[in-house]
């Protein structure tokens, strides 16, 4: 059975503070790894990964994927109060998202 | 831009009352998908769409059915709704996925509440 494990399920951190994000999967046919933010409304993609070992960055967010170990990670430098929203973790196995519990972020000013 | 919309944001239903739940994309999308998210369950599928008149399980169909009558719409159909699928309803579409990857690309959300 396909799956998705996500950790923490949740977190409170200070803003500025550094966060790492944890995604660990069991898929029969993989294709890619997703992450998405969510804020009480729909989830608003962040970054899309196929290989090992490249870091993909968007300003303060940056993830890497390891196929061997099968895990990614995220990471949110100098956290602010935007910042906080469920993040997702998705895999593409075949033609379906298999989907995390996601991880609920709450940046404290 | 991909848009998807979801026909309702909020709806407030009775217990045994059929529900419909449409979604509409825009870019000609062959895949879409019927999610409920819950807390601490994350996004579970109910049913998936990977062409016109096609329709896959996902993990909890029962309760559910789908209709995808043309390629831009696909209709969750709640055929007599109960306390418990009070969620959230998220509609996604993304682009056949077989030569390539995609990403998924999500509606607004419909928060039904069955009372």
């Amino acid at each position: 059975e396909d799956k998705v494990v996500q950790s923490p399920l949740s977190l409170v951190v200070h803003e500025g503070d550094t966060v790492t994000l944890n995604c660990s999967y069991e898929v029969t046919n993989f294709r890619s790894l997703l992450w998405y933010k969510q804020e009480k409304k729909a989830p608003t993609f962040l970054f899309m990964l196929t290989s090992s070992g490249i870091e993909k960055k968007s300003g303060r967010l940056s993830s890497i994927l390891d196929k061997k170990e099968l895990f990614s990670i995220l990471n949110i430098t100098a956290t602010q109060t935007g910042d906080s929203a469920v993040y997702l973790c998705a895999v593409l196995s075949g033609n379906q998202f298999y989907f995390g519990t996601g991880t609920s972020l709450t940046v404290i000013p | 831009d991909v848009k998807v919309t979801q026909s309702s944001r909020y709806l407030v239903k009775r217990t045994g009352e059929k529900v419909f739940l449409e979604c509409v994309q825009d870019m000609d999308h062959e895949n879409m998908f019927w999610y409920r998210q819950d807390p601490g369950l994350g996004l579970r599928l109910i049913y998936f769409s990977y062409d016109v008149k096609m329709k896959e399980k996902g993990d909890i169909p029962e309760g559910y059915s789908v209709s995808r009558e043309k390629k831009e719409r696909f209709s969750l159909i709640l055929e007599s709704a109960s306390t418990n699928q009070t969620s959230m309803y998220l509609c996604a579409s993304s682009p056949k996925t077989w030569y390539g990857d995609a990403e998924a690309f999500f509606g607004q959300g419909t928060r039904l509440t069955v009372v």
